[in-house]
């Protein structure tokens, strides 16, 4: 199977500015989360959607939103643009039992976020 | 609020050591652990997983982690480590297993002199 995929690789943006950046999942898995990675914060998770629905949101503020396709694809928007949102934004897929619950998260390779 | 403490923010080892990071978590209840690796310019990828059983666990290229409940930890070892194990090893939780939610520890670099 095909990994995660994610778009573009590589972003160059200015303050103020908005993005959207987009997440291909595994094949037949539901969940996707979404990442953030800076060094000095580490990974801190921003949010995880699971069949079109928002499930856990991580303590980011409303200018990060998302959403999740029919087919799973996932896709993460900041508005107004800060200079600390520089960072590499990772999305994870992973399968589910039959009551949703998480297995494992496999992740893909990232976009790395530059905001000037 | 729930956190994972790595305790090794920089090891440095000559091949052939032996290799111990530790992770301890701070949560009462059930939790499904992993240890992941990123290789220099590479994604995150999985090395091992814990959920249930057998605390000691395996996982790829050698790697063994032991789950300790009553110490809250999830230590990460290798008998001998290799030149291409130099990398950064990370720790996550998962509570419950009910959200996509990994609370990630701040990492551990390892560098391998050969």
């Amino acid at each position: 199977k095909a990994g995660v995929t994610q778009t573009p690789r590589y972003l160059i943006k200015t303050r103020g500015q908005q993005v959207t950046l987009s997440c291909s999942p595994i094949s037949g898995h539901r969940s996707v989360s979404w990442y953030q990675q800076t060094p000095g914060q580490g990974l801190q998770f921003l949010f995880e959607y699971f069949s079109e629905t928002q499930r856990n949101k991580g303590n980011f503020p409303g200018r990060f939103s998302g959403r999740q396709f029919s087919n799973s694809r996932s896709e993460m928007n900041v508005s107004t643009l800060e200079l600390g949102d520089s960072a590499l934004y990772l999305c994870a897929s992973s399968p589910t039992s039959g009551q949703g619950r998480l297995k494992t998260q496999y992740f893909g390779p990232g976009t790395r976020l530059l905001v000037l | 609020a729930q956190s994972v403490s790595q305790h090794n923010h920089h090891v440095i080892l000559s091949e052939a050591a032996s290799l111990e990071l530790g992770c301890n978590y701070s949560y009462g209840g059930t939790v499904n652990l992993f240890w992941y690796v990123q290789y220099p310019g590479q994604h995150l990828q999985l090395l091992l997983k814990y959920f249930s059983g057998d605390p000691l666990v395996k996982g790829i290229k050698g790697f063994e982690a032991e789950f300790i409940k009553s110490k809250f930890s999830f230590n990460l070892r290798k008998p001998s480590v290799q030149w291409s194990d130099t990398a950064e090893y990370f720790c996550a939780v998962n509570i419950n297993g009910n959200t996509g939610k990994l609370i990630f520890g701040q990492g551990t670099t390892l560098q391998v002199k050969p």
